[in-house]
């Protein structure tokens, strides 16, 4: 069984759309994240929820609007899409001060 | 602020040598310590952690790592790699409070190829 699942696994859209990557956990973990890892592989926090609530929330356009609806999903929602925001979204998870989980990934490719 | 520096961006070894990836890290106190590995396509599978106690840490798949905090290094090893080991190997720290607390801070990777 899928631990930490994404969906979908690949998303192509045009400049100016919206759209949505949800993720859910399997694992009863009570935290959340989400990482964006660009084209060179650097990887990097975007959010993080525990339980339902807001704790890391980096320096992320507002575009970028995640929403926890209970502890064991986390949405990511983003408009008016760029060329820029191209790149695989990571959701993760894991109890708190423990390692985290990661998802298989979201690759997002505007055109 | 926390950072994580991975001197090696691509490193190839022959099956069976041994192996060592370096991970330097800045952190203003003892920070959690991770390697991750992702293999194309995948997410990261966490290899190993370090929180306190013994420096020296096990992981899977044969993998070790080792906290040197006189010189800020948490540098994985592994004795006699095989081919399936080829992949990207990702160093992270963690903060253990505070208000990054649960944020992970990743170096920038370094790509292991494997000849046979």
């Amino acid at each position: 069984d899928t631990a930490v699942s994404q969906t979908p696994k690949y998303l192509v859209t045009q400049m100016g759309n919206d759209k949505s990557i949800k993720c859910e956990q399997n694992l009863g973990h009570d935290t959340m994240y989400w990482y964006k890892q660009d084209s060179k592989k650097f990887l990097k926090i975007m959010f993080s929820y525990n339980n339902k609530e807001l704790i890391i929330n980096e320096t992320v356009p507002n575009r970028f609007s995640p929403k926890s609806p209970d502890k064991a999903h986390l949405n990511l929602h983003i408009n008016s899409l760029e060329l820029g925001d191209s790149a695989v979204y990571f959701c993760a998870s894991s109890r708190t001060g423990q390692p985290q989980h990661f998802g298989d990934g979201t690759r997002l490719s505007i055109l | 602020a926390q950072s994580v520096t991975q001197p090696d961006i691509h490193i190839t070894v022959s099956e069976g040598a041994s192996l060592e990836l370096r991970c330097n890290y800045s952190y203003g106190a003892t920070p959690y310590l991770f390697w991750y590995v992702q293999s194309p396509g995948q997410g990261l599978q966490l290899l190993l952690k370090y929180f306190s106690g013994d420096t020296l840490v096990q992981g899977i798949k044969g993998f070790e790592a080792e906290f040197k905090r006189s010189q800020s290094s948490f540098n994985l090893r592994k004795p006699s790699v095989h081919w399936s080991d080829a992949a990207e190997y990702f160093c992270a720290v963690g903060a253990p409070g505070g208000t990054s607390y649960g944020k992970l801070t990743f170096g920038q990777g370094t790509i292991l190829t494997v000849h046979p």
